[in-house]
């Protein structure tokens, strides 16, 4: 079936614009994951969805990110009053299972959306 | 914080040399996977290793995992140039939070 998709792939904005960024999952994986990945840098976990459970905010880097999970499926990712530091490749992963002890959670990533904020 | 701390930070070999990188963490783990990521885009699954295990193969792949010094290694044998890529480690402790990547080593196959 098809992977992980992700819109758009570029996206070029102004700064002081707000922004927002589409994740969808592999139909049937309850976990959605948003990372953060700047040049040359590893992944920085932003914020984590399992099933109908709060998410996993503590990730966020201030009160301008916020990320939401419509129906279980489809994310979302805004970035308001954005800055030329949130400039970087913001990757989205599902996967089929929650992570914990004797669980199985080989992360599905998306081609990621590269964001230059000018 | 980073959990996973990979080392080298940038190597390059000849095709058909083998490839090795290291991993280390710093605090207990579930199991420990290795990605790849071509071109800065989205990661590719390469391997799980789970932490009651200590050694892994898959194709030209293999994984070794040393829980008493927190570090695992993942060789590439008979490396081709198709392998040129940023190789990264995860972490999955037993807090139940999420997978934690470390900043990954980029391994250049030159053919």
């Amino acid at each position: 079936g098809a992977g992980v998709s992700q819109s758009p792939s570029n996206k070029v904005t102004e700064k002081g614009k707000d922004v927002e960024l589409r994740c969808d999952p592999i139909s049937g994986h309850t976990a959605l994951y948003w990372y953060r990945q700047s040049l040359g840098q590893g992944l920085e976990f932003l914020i984590y969805f399992q099933g109908n459970s709060a998410p996993d905010k503590s990730g966020l880097p201030s009160d301008r990110f916020s990320a939401e999970r419509t129906g279980g499926s489809v994310s979302t990712l805004t970035i308001q009053r954005t800055q030329q530091e949130d400039s970087a490749v913001y990757l989205c992963a599902s996967s089929l299972a929650p992570f914990g002890r004797g669980s199985y959670n080989e992360q599905f990533f998306g081609p990621g959306t590269r964001l230059t904020v000018l | 914080s980073q959990q996973g701390e990979e080392d080298p930070q940038a190597l390059s070999i000849q095709e058909g040399e083998n490839a090795t990188m290291n991993c280390s963490y710093k605090t207990s783990i579930n199991n420990l996977q290795w990605y790849r990521q071509n071109s800065g885009r989205g990661l590719v699954h390469l391997i799980l290793i789970r932490s009651n295990e200590r050694e892994k193969h898959s194709g030209r792949l293999r994984v070794t995992l040393d829980t008493s010094k927190k570090s695992s290694s993942l060789l590439i044998t008979a490396s081709r140039a198709a392998d040129t890529a940023s190789y990264f480690c995860a972490t999955d402790d037993p807090g139940n939070t999420p997978l934690v990547f470390g900043k990954g080593t980029r391994l250049s196959v030159i053919a």
